[in-house]
């Protein structure tokens, strides 16, 4: 089956820290990996994105990769910010039933202190 | 741009009686729309899939008699609880994949607290 396990968090860390949410996955096929974030009292927001082995997707600081041999998608920051504090989801796509459909882990909350 | 809105944002109800939940794309025609269910320290589940003009499709255990989902425009897509029950609260979370994005999208709303007394 389809399944993404992240750390459990939550997470603190001071301003300027660098930052690691590790995030496997568990996959029939070839799924893209996604990171979304959820700042307090909004919806989920694509963070970033990879749809093959190897790529590196990265944005607003971040970065993940893509990694098949490890079935890893690990997010990190070299240096976090207080603006960075949310839940962060990381998540796989496959299709079933003529339609792609997102698998979520259970999320990781993110608190930057000043 | 890619606004998604869900009103309201949380509503308690008692047991029994049936709640609306909706779901909007402010600035773009949604093809998709998805709806799932969060429970607290877990991750999203999917629960149904809902094309314009068509049918929901439901995931495995959820009981399509019990939440109602109806895409009736581009821009629309409504779940409702029927009959709640205490079991029933929950976070219950749309997303929306616009039409002939041409890549894979979904946007999310920011969510519905159902609470049911």
């Amino acid at each position: 089956g389809n399944s993404v396990t992240q750390m459990e968090g939550p997470v603190t860390l001071s301003e300027e820290a660098f930052l690691t949410i590790n995030c496997t996955y568990t996959a029939t096929g070839y799924p893209s990996l996604f990171w979304y974030v959820q700042y307090p009292g909004e919806g989920l927001q694509l963070l970033l994105k990879a749809t093959k082995a190897d790529d590196k997707g990265s944005n607003k600081g971040f970065e993940a990769t893509y990694r098949k041999e490890t079935t890893s998608f690990h997010l990190e920051k070299g240096s976090v910010q207080v603006s960075d504090s949310a839940v962060y989801f990381c998540a796989l796509n496959f299709y079933q039933g003529g339609s792609e459909k997102l698998v979520f882990g259970k999320g990781t909350k993110l608190t930057v202190n000043p | 741009g890619a606004v998604v809105s869900q009103h309201p944002s949380w509503v308690i109800c008692k047991s029994g009686t049936s709640v609306k939940i909706e779901c909007r794309s402010l600035d773009f025609q949604a093809t998709t729309m998805f709806w799932y269910r969060q429970f607290p320290k877990q991750s999203l589940m999917l629960m149904a899939t809902s094309n314009e003009g068509s049918k929901a499709t439901y995931e495995q255990g959820v009981e399509k008699d019990k939440f109602l989902i109806n895409h009736a425009s581009l821009t629309l897509s409504t779940l409702t609880v029927t009959s709640a029950h205490p079991e029933d609260s929950s976070f219950y979370i749309c997303s929306a994949e616009p039409r002939d994005s041409g890549l894979y999208e979904q946007y999310f709303g920011p969510g519905t607290r159902l609470t049911v007394t």
